[in-house]
């Protein structure tokens, strides 16, 4: 069976413009999750979906952030504008829905963002 | 709030034995462990959901101890494979919100 599917594996971009990250969870998870990872602030949870729908996006950076799902098979995270600062690695995740506290989460691959 | 893991770093000897521990200051509903590896995508593990549940797999096993909300992760007669980076995800809860939030990390390396 297919994982999690990111793309872009790598982005390179310049200051300013718009960035547009994809996942595909895997068939049958019903919730998923999107974490930033850099060295200074490890892994963090930025917004996370059940059956299609933002449960807590309290993790967004801030308003240049923004996530969409728009089926239970594709969700997208967008920055716009984006900034240097913004520059780290960006995992989907996804599991089975019906607690997810108690469910394992499978990451995708990720995606390695450098905004220049 | 980010749950702490120690040590921050460890280095073995293939066969030999570690524990890492992963302390939160907010009550636990659950304990997850993942390991990554270099360049690569967190893998999960093994979840605890009871306190003073205990679980293994192969030679990596956990215990849960819901009261001192802190969860160890013990990796016995480590091999190179073992190598990699662990991180708790812990679930609590805020304003009725359950809550997902991945521990410090720790990195291990096993030489030969």
């Amino acid at each position: 069976d297919a994982g999690v599917i990111q793309s872009p594996r790598h982005e390179v971009t310049e200051m300013g413009q718009e960035v547009t990250l994809r996942c595909k969870p895997i068939s049958g998870h019903n919730s998923l999750f999107w974490y930033r990872q850099t060295m200074m602030r490890g892994l963090e949870l930025l917004i996370y979906f059940n059956n299609n729908v933002p449960i807590d996006d309290s993790g967004m950076p801030e308003d240049r952030f923004s996530a969409k799902m728009p089926n239970a098979s594709f969700s997208t995270l967008k920055i716009q504008p984006s900034e240097p600062r913004d520059s780290a690695v960006y995992f989907c995740a996804s599991c089975i829905a019906g607690g997810w506290s108690n469910q394992p989460q499978h990451f995708g691959d990720g995606t390695r963002l450098s905004i220049l | 709030q980010q749950p702490v893991q120690s040590p921050q770093a460890v280095i073995l000897r293939e066969g030999e034995d570690a524990v890492i521990n992963c302390s939160s200051s907010k009550a636990l509903y659950s304990v997850h462990w993942y390991r990554q590896k270099h360049g690569e995508a967190p893998v999960f593990l093994m979840i605890l959901l009871k306190g003073g549940e205990q679980k293994g797999h192969d030679k990596i096993s956990a215990s849960f101890n819901e009261k001192k909300q802190q969860s160890s992760l013990y990796l016995t007669a480590s091999q190179l494979s073992y190598s990699g980076t662990y991180f708790c995800g812990t679930g609590t809860a805020k304003e009725g919100t359950y809550k997902y939030i991945f521990g410090t990390g720790t990195r291990l390396k096993v030489l030969a």
